[in-house]
């Protein structure tokens, strides 16, 4: 079935660092790709999202490009800080209006 | 203009107990789907509503049940609960066009069975 792999956590950074967090799927057809990230005692809230191969998501400095070939979705961003510390959940959506399958979750921490 | 409003907030049940949570989606929005979220887990999908109808549902045993209402409002419900349902519950609201491209969530439930 379709699946979405993330990197393991936590990551610890020091502000103004560069960030990869990496994700990897698995699907049937060509699904749309979305990066979420939860603050602590928080719901979670649309990062950024790429519904077609090649096409590139940004937001808030973060970026992540929908790469068919490697069925990846890596978010990049070039210089962190600290109210960047937060959880970041990769995702897929096979069918419109269908169900959100997360990866796992990986926990940065941004260091001052 | 509010966003997705869950209530309660936090809330302790004891095993074998029922509970219900409640959801106010967005302004606008006439869908709206549940997710299970165990304490450093991923979120799960439990099911979607729209039109008062369940549309799509999970991996979830049928002590999982929800409703929606005529103002698109929801409610999820869970009987004879296990300490395994302890968890956050996240409401998510969307228009049926957009799908989850237009999800907007909520804070959660916070649902700890004792």
């Amino acid at each position: 079935g379709d699946s979405v792999t993330q990197m393991e956590g936590p990551v610890t950074l020091s502000e103004e660092a560069f960030l990869t967090i990496n994700c990897t799927y698995t699907a049937t057809g060509y699904p749309s790709l979305f990066w979420y990230v939860q603050y602590p005692g928080e719901g979670l809230q649309l990062l950024l999202k790429a519904t077609k191969a090649d096409d590139k998501g940004s937001n808030k400095g973060f970026e992540a490009t929908y790469r068919k070939e490697t069925t990846s979705f890596h978010l990049e961003k070039g210089s962190v800080q600290v109210s960047d510390s937060a959880v970041y959940f990769c995702a897929l959506l096979y069918n419109q209006g269908g169900k959100l399958i997360f990866g796992q979750g990986t926990e940065l921490s941004v260091k001052p | 203009d509010a966003g997705v409003t869950q209530s309660p907030t936090h809330l302790i049940k004891t095993r074998g107990q029922q509970v219900t949570l409640r959801c106010s989606p967005k302004s606008g929005h006439d869908t709206v789907s549940w997710y299970q979220q165990a304490l450093g887990q991923e979120p799960q999908f439990i099911f979607q509503y729209y039109e008062e109808e369940e549309r799509q549902r999970g991996n979830f045993p049928d002590r999982f049940s929800g409703h929606q209402f005529p103002n698109y409002s929801s409610e999820l419900n869970v009987n004879a609960l296990l300490l395994g349902d302890s968890a956050l519950y996240l409401c998510a609201s969307s228009f049926l066009r957009q799908g989850a491209y237009g999800y907007t969530f909520g804070s959660g439930t916070r649902l700890t069975v004792v």
